[in-house]
Formats: C-alpha cells, sequence, structure tokens
C-alpha cells in the first residue's frame, strides 16, 4: 500500500517553544491531509483538513493560531505547535489520501510530543 | 455522520479464529464499512473494507449482513502481532470526507 511518513516520531520541547511535524506521502500525491491528535487510552480527534494549495479547515476547538498547518506541496503537509505547553503533549498522526473518492486513507506512525 | 457500537474489548487465543461485531444500525445507501486497526503506538492501519458484498484480503474478511446494520471483521487465524484497537468506521462516498474514529475495539490475543 501507500507510504506516508512523518517525522520526528518522538521529538521533547520545551514548554514555550514550537515544534514542527512534517508528514509525507513518498508514493502518491496527496491532494487531502487530515491531522489527528490522540490522548493516552482514547481515540484519534481530527484537528484540521488541510488541502494542497488553500487554507486549512480546522475542526471546532482547535486553535488555528496555536496549530499552523501548511499544505504547500501535494507531497509535504506540516503541523507546527507554537508555544507548547504540558497540555499539548500527544500522540500526533497525520492522514492523507488521493483524490479518488472513498480510497482507503493511509496514515503516518505518529509523533510522540511532550512539551516539558 | 452515522455511527458505529463496537464492543470496548476481546481476547482471543493465539491460531484461533475472530470475529470483531460492528452494529451501524443507521448507515445510510452511500456509507462504505471500513476497518482500520492501531497498534500501540503506531498510526492505524488500513485493513479492509466494503459497500454490500462481503471481502476478503490478505489480512482479513468483511462479513456484511444482508440490511447492512451490521458487520464482523474476521480474523482467520490470531496472532500475537494482531492485538491492537480495531475500529469500524462508515465513510460516505464523497469526496474528502475525513474518518471519524470511535473507541473500537482493543483485542487481546493470548499466547
Amino acid at each position: 500500500g501507500a507510504v506516508v511518513s512523518q517525522h520526528p516520531s518522538r521529538v521533547i520541547c520545551k514548554s514555550g517553544t514550537s515544534v514542527k511535524i512534517e508528514c509525507r506521502s513518498l508514493d502518491f500525491q496527496a491532494t487531502t491531509m487530515f491531522w489527528y491528535r490522540q490522548f493516552p487510552k482514547q481515540s484519534l480527534m481530527l484537528m484540521a483538513t488541510s488541502n494542497e494549495g488553500s487554507k486549512a479547515t480546522y475542526e471546532q476547538g482547535v486553535e488555528k493560531d496555536k496549530f499552523l498547518i501548511n499544505h504547500a506541496s501535494l507531497t509535504l503537509s506540516t503541523l507546527t505547535v507554537t508555544s507548547a505547553h504540558p497540555e499539548d503533549s500527544s500522540f500526533y498522526i497525520c492522514s492523507a489520501r488521493s483524490g479518488t473518492t472513498n480510497t482507503e486513507a493511509f496514515f503516518g506512525q505518529g509523533t510522540r510530543l511532550t512539551v516539558v | 455522520d452515522a455511527k458505529t457500537t463496537q464492543p470496548n474489548s476481546m481476547e482471543s487465543n493465539e491460531e484461533e479464529p475472530v470475529h470483531l461485531p460492528c452494529n451501524h444500525s443507521t448507515i445510510s445507501g452511500t456509507d462504505y464499512i471500513h476497518w482500520y486497526r492501531q497498534l500501540p503506538s503506531q498510526g492505524p492501519e488500513y485493513v479492509i473494507h466494503g459497500l454490500t458484498s462481503n471481502v476478503n484480503n490478505r489480512m482479513a474478511s468483511l462479513a456484511i449482513a444482508e440490511d447492512r446494520k451490521s458487520s464482523t471483521l474476521i480474523l482467520h487465524r490470531a496472532t500475537l502481532r494482531d492485538a491492537a484497537v480495531y475500529y469500524c468506521i462508515l465513510r460516505d462516498n464523497n469526496y474528502g470526507q475525513n474518518f471519524v474514529f470511535g473507541p473500537g475495539t482493543r483485542l487481546s490475543v493470548l499466547p
């Protein structure tokens, strides 16, 4: 199946700093990418949807100025957690799909963010 | 979005078949049934999906009820590596729609 690569797999940062997470589709063009957040023992919660070349659409309750999403090309989307706080510590997962309707989505391996 | 209901957890013995149920009584005619699984500390992994007919692939089989209000994911011979959270997700055949994850079923495989 298609491969989505997420980097880094884990990161520790200090409170108040910013962290960038990259999501790349390695062998297909991802017209749409999704960013999820998952807290321990909970399910994945969608944060935002991004389409290449346009602004991301954020879910209710997700601060767009705090979680900056850029989808500048068909193979790369980035999520930047700005001014991170300990409560932002979570498992962040990206997902990518091509333009075909109702294909399966492909997920990155996730990024474990710890803010100290 | 139409919702799905799954048991919180299930147990299986290694090398035995596992039947993971999913109820989706409010499914619409254009909803596909998708199954993903998530191993610890990893992103979700595609397992199988279908619309009306039963589906088979190298990982699993998907049995869909005739009225489509329920489905069952079948792992023919569970291995320790199959221990994961399994998510049953409905998604309408609309372009760009995301996957909405419920709590899923945590499958434990006993040696």
